[in-house]
């Protein structure tokens, strides 16, 4: 079955940095791979999609994601952090099965320090 | 801007009470999900649906029922809320399955 593991709960960066939000998914090649972001007390919105093909995707906010297979990694990162970023960010992946569902890792929560 | 909506956005309510949790979208979409979600963990399905009058329960085993009488609409109900149903409703759909998922603002429930 597909998962996903983001490595660090939480991280912290200072406004202006670079961020990186690490993110594995375990078994064979994804279709689709995808970033939320979840502001406080807000649902989950869509940051960027991996596509079959694809290497770098770019998504809203200035944010992309990188995908390695032989790393099975799909890391988000932005080169320029803003106060605006400190939200939660999950990396979901299809479940593949009947269900249809996405699989979402733990989430990450990112804090930017002016 | 997703144009799926939940209500209500946050709601206190006694143990024993009957409570039932709004979601409707506007896309058109075929398949809809509830996910639970607690704080530091996954997001956990709770139940899907494939259609109209197509219900399932997902993953994470969860007292609540979910129908599905019109695509746009698919509200889920506690018959009796215990403190144990405190926790964040998130509804979501999408186009197709194993695709991207547009989610709703979410309902936080406390059951005191």
């Amino acid at each position: 079955a597909q998962s996903v593991t983001q490595l660090g709960s939480h991280v912290s960066v200072s406004e202006g940095a670079l961020v990186l939000l690490r993110c594995n998914y375990s078994s064979s090649v994804p279709p689709y791979l995808f970033w939320y972001v979840q502001y406080p007390n807000q649902g989950l919105q869509l940051l960027l999609k991996y596509t079959t093909g694809a290497t770098l995707v770019k998504g809203i906010n200035g944010f992309e994601a990188e995908f390695k297979k032989s790393e099975t990694s799909f890391h988000l990162t932005k080169p320029s952090a803003h106060m605006s970023d400190a939200a939660e960010y999950f990396c979901a992946v299809p479940s593949g099965g009947s269900q249809g569902n996405l699989i979402f890792g733990k989430g990450t929560k990112l804090s930017v320090k002016p | 801007e997703a144009d799926i909506y939940q209500t209500p956005r946050y709601l206190v309510i006694g143990t024993g009470k009957k409570i039932t949790l709004e979601c409707s979208q506007t896309m058109g979409h075929d398949k809809m999900y509830w996910y639970q979600q607690d704080p530091g963990m996954e997001l956990h399905l709770i139940h899907y649906s494939y259609g109209v009058n197509s219900t399932e329960k997902g993953d994470l085993s969860s007292e609540s029922t979910v129908s599905r009488i019109r695509t746009e609409h698919f509200p889920l109900t506690l018959e009796s809320a215990r403190p144990s149903h405190t926790s964040q409703y998130l509804c979501a759909s999408s186009l197709t399955m194993n695709t991207e998922a547009f989610f709703g603002q979410g309902t936080r429930l406390t059951v005191v």
